[in-house]
């Protein structure tokens, strides 16, 4: 079935280090692809999304390029900072078959001053 | 509202009781889903509600859990005879028509459920 793998968190940085958080998936198709983050006490949001291969995605200084060929959407960003502190979690869905998200376990990631 | 809402925010209940969750989407969006996430774990798939269509059960973990949503609006999670394993934050997304899988899905702050 369709899957999602993410790295095991929790990812601990200082201010201002770059941060990778991978992610590969399973799919049967062509998905589009997604990031979520979830803040301390607050609900999913949106990071980022792709819908097809090389398709970059981008909000707040993330980045994710969508690589077909080894099946990945790794997320990036340059610099982070104490606010990015969060969960974040990479998802696909698919053109065809059940419509809802399918979800990696999540990264925590922790940023320290 | 602006987005979407969910109540309660917490529940507590006891083992072998039924709870109602409920979930308002987002104005006008008429594809509705409901996800379960246990701690320290991702998104679990339950039901998907999309316009006047049949809804996506497959999801569903047991024959104690079900969902109804009248029209594009409101819709309840019933949980029948909870167990402790059903105690979870249990999350509510809407997406805009035609609730394609390249449409965004906004989720509610999910209501927390324990089972003691």
């Amino acid at each position: 079935g369709d899957s999602v793998t993410q790295m095991e968190g929790p990812v601990t940085l200082s201010e201002e280090a770059f941060l990778t958080i991978n992610c590969t998936y399973t799919a049967t198709g062509y998905p589009s692809l997604f990031w979520y983050v979830q803040y301390p006490g607050e609900g999913l949001q949106l990071l980022l999304k792709a819908t097809k291969a090389d398709d970059k995605g981008s909000n707040k200084g993330f980045e994710a390029t969508y690589r077909k060929e080894t099946t990945s959407f790794h997320l990036e960003k340059g610099s982070v900072q104490v606010s990015d502190s969060a969960v974040y979690f990479c998802a696909l869905n698919l053109d065809t078959g059940r419509r809802a998200l399918t979800f990696g376990s999540g990264t925590r990631l922790q940023v320290q001053p | 509202g602006a987005g979407v809402s969910q109540s309660p925010s917490n529940k507590v209940t006891e083992k072998g009781k039924d709870v109602e969750l409920r979930c308002d989407p987002i104005s006008g969006h008429t594809a509705l889903y409901w996800y379960r996430q246990r701690l320290g774990q991702g998104l679990e798939f339950l039901i998907y509600f999309q316009g006047n269509s049949a809804p996506d059960k497959s999801g569903l973990p047991s024959d104690r859990f079900s969902a109804e949503r009248t029209g594009e609006s409101v819709s309840t999670l019933t949980i029948q005879r909870t167990q402790q394993e059903d105690s979870a934050v249990y999350l509510c997304a809407s997406s805009s028509p035609p609730g394609g899988p390249k449409d965004t899905q906004y989720f509610g702050p999910g209501t927390r459920l324990t089972v003691l």
